[in-house]
């Protein structure tokens, strides 16, 4: 495709729910990166997969935040038992190779509301 | 992790008036890039700057490495120019570490 896209835009849940958010990488991407965004602060990184595998989980907050990328291109960010303080943008990038040295392109984020 | 730090947190502008963002971080860097979100939330690469000068447009930006400083220039603003302006570092590792960001306004 021609960016980064990510379902759905906007996803409201109640309290102790279970989300999925997806992500669609660019094309031949072998980088991506989850990042959240919380109202008037800059994002906020999560975890990075380089093909399949999560190289760097270092900022999932706690164990009720998940990710994968069975196939190494599309990536599924879950979040189980959701708490309001996890309502925020979760923004995805990818980038051709390793983020260190490399673009990063983001997609337009998904807002997450927890009631 | 990285500090980053960005200046002004706000800033106002007529429009056609020129600006300059800075941006500081706390330790050497692979990887800077400038964005611009817009009132939509897309994060929209500027420039990827991790040291030297470049121009795109209205817009340059230049990056002294060694003095761990980026500046971004705005010439010229127009009201589309309005948004938050990020300054996002990769140290060591391959995660980006953005500053608070630079909110600007541009009005007719």
């Amino acid at each position: 495709g021609a960016g980064v896209s990510q379902t759905p835009s906007n996803k409201v849940t109640e309290k102790g729910k279970y989300v999925e958010l997806r992500c669609d990488p660019i094309s031949g991407h072998t980088a991506l990166y989850w990042y959240r965004q919380s109202l008037g602060q800059g994002p906020e990184f999560l975890i990075y997969f380089q093909g399949t595998g999560a190289a760097d989980d270092s900022g999932l907050p706690n164990d009720r935040f998940f990710a994968v990328r069975p196939e190494g291109s599309v990536s599924t960010l879950k979040i189980q038992r959701t708490e309001r303080g996890d309502s925020a943008v979760y923004l995805c990038a990818s980038s051709l190779g390793t983020g260190g040295t490399d673009t990063q392109y983001f997609g337009p984020g998904t807002r997450l509301t927890v009631l | 992790g990285i500090q980053v730090e960005q200046s002004p947190p706000d800033l106002i502008l007529q429009e056609g008036a020129n600006s300059t963002l800075r941006c500081n971080f706390s330790d050497s860097v692979n990887n800077l890039q400038w964005f611009h979100q817009n009132p939509w939330g897309q994060l929209i690469n500027l420039f990827y700057i991790p040291s030297g000068t470049k121009q795109n447009g209205r817009l340059s930006a230049t990056t002294v490495a060694t003095e761990r400083y980026s500046l971004l220039y705005i010439s010229s603003s127009q009201t589309t120019d309005s948004g938050v302006y990020f300054c996002a570092v990769v140290s060591t590792g391959n995660q980006f570490y953005f500053g608070t960001g630079t909110s600007l306004t541009v009005i007719p």
